[in-house]
């Protein structure tokens, strides 16, 4: 079974604090993601990477960076938070495999409910 | 215009009752068309998938797509109080990580 982590699932954060949410599967997928999910605004993608140490920007990346140095572990990175970034986030990986729909396949972890006061 | 429009719902329905659910999508690229299913506080897990137009079964589930409407459905048999989540379509097709969009999702609560 795939297994997705995230090092937190509840994380309270003040104001212009840097904030790192940590991601890691087990099943040597080559595409990692990150999402933010709010109330009628669905899953946004706000970075992926499909290999160690690439990376490119989602739909909505402000505010955001991301690190991959190692292919399991994928990180995002909020430089200074912001009340606005309260939301929560969910990393996803997936095989990538060419040739059919199991390589667009993506599997979730818990998810990290990150409030910003 | 966003290029998957989802039914917002939320839905609510007696147990035993057929559910269905829709998404429509603008963008003729997207090639697989999938549905999450995510239940409250966890991440979502993938349900089915269909990559062509028609129907596709596996249990209560069928899943519908037309692609010549740009339309696709999730359909739910008898349903459960367990089947009671928020359901998410999703459709791949563009990106160098296969990347997927997503609907915004639709919460069904089956009531016993």
């Amino acid at each position: 079974d795939v297994k997705v982590t995230q090092s937190s699932r509840y994380l309270v954060k003040r104001t212009g604090e840097k904030v790192f949410l940590e991601c890691v599967q087990d099943m040597d997928h080559e595409n990692m993601f990150w999402y933010r999910q709010d109330p009628g605004l669905g899953l946004r993608l706000i970075y992926f990477s499909y290999d160690v140490k690439m990376k490119e920007k989602g739909d909505i990346p402000e505010g955001y960076s991301v690190s991959r140095e190692k292919k399991e572990r994928f990180s995002l990175i909020l430089e200074s938070a912001s009340t606005n970034q309260t939301s929560m986030y969910l990393c996803a990986s997936s095989s990538g495999l060419a040739g059919g729909p199991t390589g667009y396949e993506q599997y979730f972890g818990p998810g990290t409910r990150l409030t910003v006061t | 215009q966003k290029e998957v429009e989802q039914d917002p719902g939320p839905l609510s329905v007696p147990e035993g009752a057929i559910v269905s659910l829709n998404c429509t999508y603008s963008n003729s690229a997207f090639q697989y068309f999938m549905w999450y299913r995510q239940y409250s506080r966890k991440g979502p897990e993938l349900l089915m998938y269909t990559y062509s137009s028609g129907n596709k079964e596996d249990g209560r589930f069928t899943a519908q797509v037309d692609k010549s409407s740009k339309y696709i459905s999730l359909f739910i048999r008898d349903s459960q109080p367990s089947d009671s989540a928020t359901y998410l379509c999703a459709m791949s097709g563009r990106g160098s990580a296969r990347q997927l969009t997503f609907g915004s999702g639709t919460q069904l609560t089956v009531l016993p």
